[in-house]
């Protein structure tokens, strides 16, 4: 079975400053997705970030980007500029590729995120 | 883009009533729906999947006859939360695959439940 890692419960950086968020998954899969949501205090989730496994090049969404590492099973989310909007809870999740929409997401403990001022 | 609708956002209600929540898709089909709970500070927790017209399938730990789900249409998706207990009290998303599962789940905006 698949398992998702998250090894930092919170974390916590500056304003305008660049924070990652680690994330570490274990499969016997060849073909996956994994994604970075955010929750924020509303409890909305919120897609950030979206990796196919069968890409070699890193996702990137504007000031967010991820740090995919095929071989060690890792996929670490960037924030560059931090804001005080991107406070909130980050989870890693992994879906299998074939089974089409039956298949559930399975997500890491999550990260909580403090943006200081 | 593909719009979750989940209501109510927030009930309060009386130990042994039945609560339902209901998850809508507005603007695509959805085949499977997903139910889960997530207790304060905590990951999101699979309780089921819903299939259009077919049974819905349990994880593990989740009592069946405790939440019913019935997906009736391919726009909804419906929790049951029977004879409620104030250890049900919590928080409930739904999400959907739109597609044919190679597009991220979209997810309601949560319900939070609590049973006096």
């Amino acid at each position: 079975a698949q398992t998702v890692t998250q090894s930092q419960p919170e974390m916590s950086v500056q304003e305008a400053e660049t924070v990652t968020l680690s994330c570490t998954y274990d499969t016997s899969e060849s073909d996956y997705y994994l994604f970075w949501y955010k929750q924020p205090p509303s409890r909305q989730m919120i897609l950030v970030i979206r990796q196919e496994a069968y890409k070699q090049q890193n996702a990137t969404e504007n000031r967010f980007s991820v740090n995919f590492q095929k071989a060690a099973k890792s996929f670490s989310l960037k924030i560059s500029d931090s804001q005080l909007g991107d406070a909130a809870m980050y989870f890693c999740a992994y879906r299998t590729y074939y089974g089409g929409a039956t298949n559930k997401l399975i997500f890491g403990t999550g990260t909580l995120l403090a943006v200081q001022p | 883009g593909a719009v979750v609708s989940q209501h109510p956002s927030r009930v309060i209600c009386k130990s042994g009533t039945s609560v339902k929540i209901e998850c809508r898709s507005l603007d695509f089909q959805a085949t499977t729906m997903f139910w889960y709970r997530q207790f304060p500070k905590q990951s999101l927790m699979l309780m089921a999947t819903s299939n259009e017209g077919s049974k819905a399938t349990y994880e593990q730990g989740v009592e069946k006859d405790k939440f019913l789900i019935n997906h009736a249409s391919l726009t909804l998706s419906t929790l049951t939360v029977t004879s409620a207990h104030p250890e049900d009290s919590s928080f409930y998303i739904c999400s959907a695959n739109s597609g044919n599962g190679n597009q991220p789940q979209h997810f309601g905006d949560g319900t939070r439940l609590s049973i006096l």
